[in-house]
């Protein structure tokens, strides 16, 4: 296990379009976080699973964000009816319950023209 | 609403020199305050972490200092070397039912010259 996999790495989208992501989290975490990362600024919190529980959702997540980790393992972000503003680093972490060492990927960068 | 305030947004120090990048923070729930170093193109890497109980913590060249009083802390970066060019990010966290949320600073983009 290489750590926190994300793909794809980047994606371009029209405005309108529907985009998902996948996040692989280390096997063995059953925590899984999503942050947005904007040019400039730090990592904002998402979303957190812990299995396949979705327990907390940011305001930030807007009706048009769903986020998925059926079974515990990976995770999927779909963003629909994208808009220029989403145009973003996306980010996802995974850690063990009880820790607090977060494994970030590498994230997905995401421009919607 | 920024939680937490870092400052400086930019730095340049030379090879051999310290780099300091300081925090603040206003919400006094948090109780776990970590320092990550991005790479262009990677995402967050923890680099050390300190916990408001401790006033000092020291990881090879790297070095945390908390005033929980002055709720500041800090982060000293000795014999500052090109490989350490990068953005670095202050953190706390909060508990809430097992979400260990972090809640970044803005950033600090760190460039050591020759």
């Amino acid at each position: 296990d290489t750590g926190v996999s994300q793909d794809p790495r980047h994606k371009i989208t029209k405005r309108g379009q529907n985009v998902t992501f996948r996040c692989d989290p280390i096997s063995e975490h059953n925590r899984l976080y999503w942050y947005r990362q904007t040019l400039g600024q730090g990592p904002e919190f998402l979303t957190y699973f812990q299995n396949e529980a979705q327990l907390e959702k940011s305001r930030l997540l807007s009706d048009r964000f769903s986020a998925e980790r059926p079974k515990g393992s990976f995770s999927t972000l779909e963003i629909q009816r994208t808009e220029q503003g989403d145009s973003a680093m996306y980010l996802c972490a995974s850690s063990l319950s009880g820790g607090r060492s977060y494994t970030f990927g590498s994230g997905t960068r995401l421009t919607v023209v | 609403q920024q939680q937490v305030k870092q400052s400086p947004q930019s730095l340049i120090v030379q090879k051999g020199g310290i780099s300091i990048i300081n925090c603040a923070y206003e919400n006094t729930a948090f109780d776990y305050f970590p320092w990550y170093q991005q790479f262009p193109g990677k995402g967050p890497a923890l680099l050390i972490a300190i916990r408001p109980d401790v006033s000092e913590k020291k990881e090879g060249r790297f070095t945390i200092s908390f005033n929980k009083s002055a709720k500041q802390f800090s982060l000293h970066i000795m014999d500052s070397q090109p490989g350490d060019s990068a953005t670095y990010f202050c953190a706390a966290v909060t508990s809430n039912f097992g979400n260990e949320k972090l809640t970044f600073g803005t950033g600090t983009r760190l460039t050591i010259i020759p």
